[in-house]
Formats: C-alpha cells, sequence, structure tokens
C-alpha cells in the first residue's frame, strides 16, 4: 500500500540554526499536508501543497512540493524555542491520507 | 469555542471493560475521523464518516464501533479493552472530504491496565 516516508525522525537543533525534514511517497500524490503537534498537544494544520513544484511560506517555515509530487520538504529557518514540537506530512493518495511518522524537533538554546 | 471537541480528555480502566469517548465539531465539517496516535506518535486512521455514512473502516478490531447520529458528532465505543488498546485517541472533521486539511480534538488518553 501507499507509504509516506519521513526523515529524520528526530532533530536537534541549536537556536537560531536551520533544518529541513523531509517527506517522500513511494506514489505520486494528489496534495501533501504538514501539520504541527506541540508536547502533550494536538496535531494543527499548517499548510497543503496541491501542484507540482508548489513553494509556499509561512514566517521561517517553507515548504516545498516535488516536481514528481512524490516528495516535500519543511525548512525552518532561525529555529526558535517555539518551533518545538512534531512536524508530520501527510500524502493523499486513492482518497487516502496517509501520516508520515513525524520529525521531533528539540530545540537548544 | 472549541471547533472539535472530544471527551473524556483522560481515560483509565481495566482490560474487559467498555468505554467510549465523545466528539463533536462545531465547524459545519461533512466529514469526522477517528485516530490512533501509538507511544511512537505514529497517527493511523481508524474509521471516517461523510454526513453520517462510514466511508473508511481501516483494519481496526470489531470491538471499536463507531456511531454517527448526525454530521456534528462521531462516537467512539469500544468493547473488551485491552492493553494494546493504550494509545491517544483523535478525533478530527475536514470541511468536505478526505483530501481537505483535518480539525483534530484535543485528543483523549486512554490508558488500560
Amino acid at each position: 500500500g501507499q507509504q509516506v516516508m519521513q526523515i529524520p525522525q528526530y532533530q536537534h537543533v541549536q537556536e537560531g540554526e536551520d533544518f529541513t525534514t523531509y517527506c517522500n511517497s513511494s506514489t505520486t500524490l494528489s496534495n501533501i499536508q504538514w501539520y504541527k503537534q506541540r508536547p502533550g498537544g494536538h496535531p494543527v494544520f499548517l499548510i497543503q501543497l496541491v501542484k507540482s513544484g508548489e513553494v509556499k511560506k509561512q514566517k521561517r517555515l517553507t515548504f516545498q512540493f516535488g516536481e514528481a509530487k512524490k516528495n516535500s520538504s519543511l525548512h525552518i529557518t532561525a529555529t526558535q524555542t517555539t518551533d518545538v514540537g512534531t512536524y508530520f506530512c501527510a500524502g493523499l493518495y486513492d482518497y487516502k491520507l496517509s501520516f508520515g511518522a513525524g520529525t521531533t524537533v528539540t530545540v537548544r538554546a | 469555542d472549541t471547533a472539535v471537541s472530544q471527551t473524556p480528555k483522560y481515560l483509565v480502566t481495566q482490560m474487559g471493560n467498555d468505554k467510549s469517548i465523545k466528539c463533536e465539531q462545531n465547524l459545519g465539517h461533512d466529514t469526522m475521523y477517528w485516530y490512533k496516535q501509538d507511544s511512537k506518535k505514529f497517527l493511523k486512521i481508524m474509521f471516517s464518516y461523510n454526513n453520517k455514512e462510514l466511508i473508511i473502516n481501516e483494519t481496526v478490531p470489531n470491538r471499536f464501533s463507531p456511531k454517527s447520529p448526525d454530521k456534528a458528532h462521531l462516537n467512539l465505543h469500544i468493547n473488551s479493552l485491552e492493553l494494546g488498546d493504550s494509545a491517544v485517541y483523535f478525533c478530527a472533521s475536514s470541511q468536505v472530504d478526505v483530501g481537505s486539511p483535518l480539525h483534530f480534538g484535543n485528543g483523549t488518553r486512554l490508558t488500560v491496565t
């Protein structure tokens, strides 16, 4: 079945540094969504990408959808302590949304 | 104003018991879901209802039975609870269908002892 692989599983970042989390699918996706879950909280929708090669920005967050619509990335610049949490990608294929395993981000002040 | 609310927030119970989790959304969304998040934070879809009709029923033990009395409510009943059922259960809704962004509830942490 369709699977969405997400790496890395953990990301330890020095405050102020940049990092990227990656999402890869074995099949071409209809769209990809990104969510953030703070410790002890629930997943919160961040963004949805639909078009091939699409790039969207939200302040320090840059989301990208690959040309083949099989991969996506989330890049965070100048990491802050408020960025702590787990970031999930979720790919839509054949009317089914599959979540990646998430990247859990910790920040060293 | 809570958009997707689920109760209870915590549920501690013994093996073999039956329990229910309730979920309500006031967003006017057509589709509601139940997700299970295990200890490794993996999110797995369990069920999805669109306008009270079951549209997704993943490989879930039949001890789990969802019920949607109307499109704003989706409850989850679990019979004969097992240790492996311990997890966080999230209710979610989306505006139209499965491809729409999800709005999650705060979760119910179920602990089976």
